[in-house]
């Protein structure tokens, strides 16, 4: 079926270092969004790419979009312990936002 | 700012009974989504509804599960003879028409079968 593949699983950094979690689907996307789940909350939207290729900055997290429409990737510079959660892409396929399985990114300070 | 609301926050319930899931969805939004969380792993998309009818339902959303729009608020969710494996996180989210808009989750219920 359709999927959206996220990598890695968990990523555990020191507070300083960089980030980068990876999103692949099986099929060419409308568009990506990003979610960003805190412990114990709700996905709580980040930001969406809709064209081949771009890119968008929020402070220190920087997303692509991949130039064929079916991979992604969000990179956090310089992590802080406030940017710990998981983070999910999704992936709107028909009427239906598929998530990948999420990275949960945990912060040492 | 609006938001989707969700009730109960927690439902516990005995093995094999009826509960029902209740969200109000931001009220302009047109698509409706229900999607399940098993603690620690991915949220899981159950079903999508759009004109007050199912748009696409994954293949967990089987005949023990059903979705309604009874007044025009609301959108529920019923989950028949629940079973252990149904304790989960569900979460309701919401989104405007259109093909690049985002979704709005509520804050979940979390549903514990005993």
């Amino acid at each position: 079926g359709q999927q959206v593949m996220q990598i890695p699983q968990y990523q555990h950094v020191q507070e300083g270092e960089d980030f980068t979690t990876y999103c692949n689907s099986s099929t060419t996307l409308s568009n990506i969004q990003w979610y960003k789940q805190r412990p114990g909350g709700h996905p709580v939207f980040l930001i969406q790419l809709v064209k081949s290729g771009e890119v968008k900055k929020q402070k220190r997290l920087t997303f692509q979009f991949g130039e064929a429409k079916k991979n992604s990737s969000l990179h956090i510079t310089a992590t802080q312990t406030t940017d710990v959660g998981t983070y999910f892409c999704a992936g709107l396929l028909g009427n239906k936002l598929v998530f990948g399985a999420g990275t949960i990114l945990r912060v040492k300070s | 700012e609006p938001e989707v609301t969700q009730t109960p926050s927690h439902q516990v319930t005995q093995m094999g009974q009826e509960v029902i899931l209740r969200c109000v969805p931001i009220s302009n939004h047109l698509y409706f989504y229900w999607y399940r969380q098993i603690l620690g792993q991915k949220v899981e998309f159950l079903v999508s509804f759009y004109n007050n009818e199912i748009s696409e339902k994954s293949e967990i959303f089987d005949d023990q599960f059903s979705v309604e729009r009874p007044d025009g608020s609301n959108f529920t969710l019923k989950i028949r003879s629940t079973k252990l494996e149904d304790s989960a996180m569900y979460f309701c989210a919401s989104r405007v028409a259109g093909m690049n808009t985002e979704a709005f989750f509520g804050q979940g219920t979390r549903l514990t079968v005993v």
